[in-house]
């Protein structure tokens, strides 16, 4: 099973919004509901955003948002601050009933 | 509260063996479908294995299959991995983490490094 592709980084300014991509195929991303994204600050584990392609767990801040198309999920960052600037991994159920991760990406907030 | 807390790491020698275990409180682990998954240092998460509430189903990755064995002890609330023949490459920080029913990792342990050094 390949990692899904997400960029590997990208930069925004206090309060603009960025969106992450992650590319997966129709045994993964494409064919599930099941996408979730996770936030991990240097030195700590991964933590929970987003669940089922577009849920928040409770108390993930409004600010992001999970959706699909096709093959490809992504989440967007709004009014972005300088606590989002972490790395990002995407994850999608299998056909193969296995998990797979994205590649990672980098947000720098300038 | 919630608790995920792993430990076993450290450092083996390439063809070793290590256990990892996972001791979960807050939450009944009977009733929970559990992962092994791993970071190597600079590196991106990698999904290692799963297995269900009751033991009877378990996955691996290819690039452990054959080499680690996940496993668990309900009435001890734990979760293991043994892990052997290890490589080089297998130098990273290995997480306990539940999976949710809709195919999520809701609880994460704090991790613990697994080095294979000579």
């Amino acid at each position: 099973q390949s990692a899904l592709t997400q960029p590997a980084s990208v930069s925004g300014s206090p309060g603009q919004s960025i969106t992450i991509s992650c590319t997966g195929t129709s045994s993964d991303v494409g064919g599930y509901n099941y996408v979730s994204w996770y936030q991990q600050h240097p030195g700590k584990a991964p933590k929970l955003m987003i669940y089922d392609v577009t849920n928040r767990p409770s108390g993930v801040s409004n600010r992001f948002s999970g959706s699909k198309s096709g093959n490809t999920a992504s989440l967007t960052l709004s009014g972005l601050q300088a606590e989002d600037e972490a790395d990002y991994y995407c994850s999608s159920y299998t056909r193969s009933n296995t998990q797979v991760f994205g590649t990672g990406t980098k947000v720098t907030v300038l | 509260d919630v608790q995920v807390v792993e430990s076993g790491g450290g450092l083996v020698q390439p063809g070793g063996s290590l256990r990892l275990s996972c001791v979960v409180s807050g939450f009944t682990l009977s009733g929970s479908e559990m992962n092994w998954v791993r970071q190597a240092p600079g590196k991106g998460l990698e999904w290692l294995s799963y297995i269900s509430s009751s033991g009877s189903t378990i996955y691996y990755a290819d690039s452990v299959k054959g080499r680690f064995t996940i496993s668990r002890d309900n009435a001890k609330n734990s979760l293991y991995l043994q892990m052997n023949s290890l490589r080089v490459e297998d130098t990273a920080v290995y997480y306990c983490a539940r999976r949710a029913p809709s195919n999520y990792f809701d609880y994460w342990g704090q991790g613990t490094l697994v080095t294979v050094s000579s």
